[in-house]
């Protein structure tokens, strides 16, 4: 698409429940990746994916959170037991292949913010 | 200590001045700096990235650079109230061959008309 998609853009739910957030990232984008965004902090690395492996999954807080991308384009960042401390922003961005040496531009969706209830 | 620290303001500075927003890192490997833009309740947008020391200039923004100091600025100039925004700084490190990106908490600028 033309642009990085999410959804849903708004989702409440209770304690305790199962959450789903879907990103469609930009076609022909191999890299993807999730950011987790509180009130007035700056977006806070979750994971990476090149393709459908997850290269870099050092942001996940716990293993209640978990996130896949089957096919190498659209990813599911899964949230199990929600508690009230998850509620914020979750951003998604996708990126040509990274290069080592030089720029990375990520381009942002606008977020599917959870609310916790 | 915070990997990536800027001053979270807010910086408020009268229409068609000079707004200059800071930013310092900790990992002296650090090789790529970008500067986001973030509206209120909108995802981050990139508006600068600069790789090497000195000064990147584009329209009315200019980044600067200093590896030495560990420190990456954002001038803003002739201000406009259009650019009330939170602007984040992130680096991502050479060590890193993900692409992955380590932001700031943001600094929140006000233009007033």
């Amino acid at each position: 698409g033309a642009g990085v998609s999410q959804t849903p853009s708004n989702k409440v739910t209770e304690k305790g429940k199962y959450v789903e957030l879907r990103c469609d990232p930009i076609s022909g984008h191999t890299a993807l990746y999730w950011y987790r965004q509180s009130l007035g902090q700056g977006p806070e690395f979750l994971i990476y994916f090149q393709g459908t492996g997850a290269a870099d999954d050092s942001g996940l807080p716990n293993d209640r959170f978990f996130a896949v991308r089957p096919e190498g384009s659209v990813s599911t960042l899964k949230i199990q037991r929600t508690e009230r401390g998850d509620s914020a922003v979750y951003l998604c961005a996708s990126s040509p292949i990274p290069r080592n040496a030089g720029a990375n531009v990520l381009t942002f969706g606008a977020g599917s913010r959870l609310t916790v209830l | 200590q915070k990997e990536v620290e800027q001053n979270s303001g807010p910086l408020s500075v009268p229409e068609g001045a000079i707004a200059s927003l800071n930013c310092t890192y900790s990992d002296r490997v650090s090789q790529s700096f970008f500067w986001y833009r973030q509206y209120s309740g909108k995802s981050p947008e990139l508006i600068m990235s600069i790789y090497s020391n000195g000064d990147k200039e584009d329209g009315r923004f200019t980044a600067q650079l200093n590896k030495a100091s560990q420190y990456v600025s954002l001038l803003i100039r002739d201000s406009q109230p259009s650019d009330s925004a939170t602007y984040l700084c992130a680096v991502k490190e050479l060590a890193s061959n993900t692409g992955k990106l380590i932001f700031g908490q943001g600094t929140t600028l006000q233009v007033k008309p």
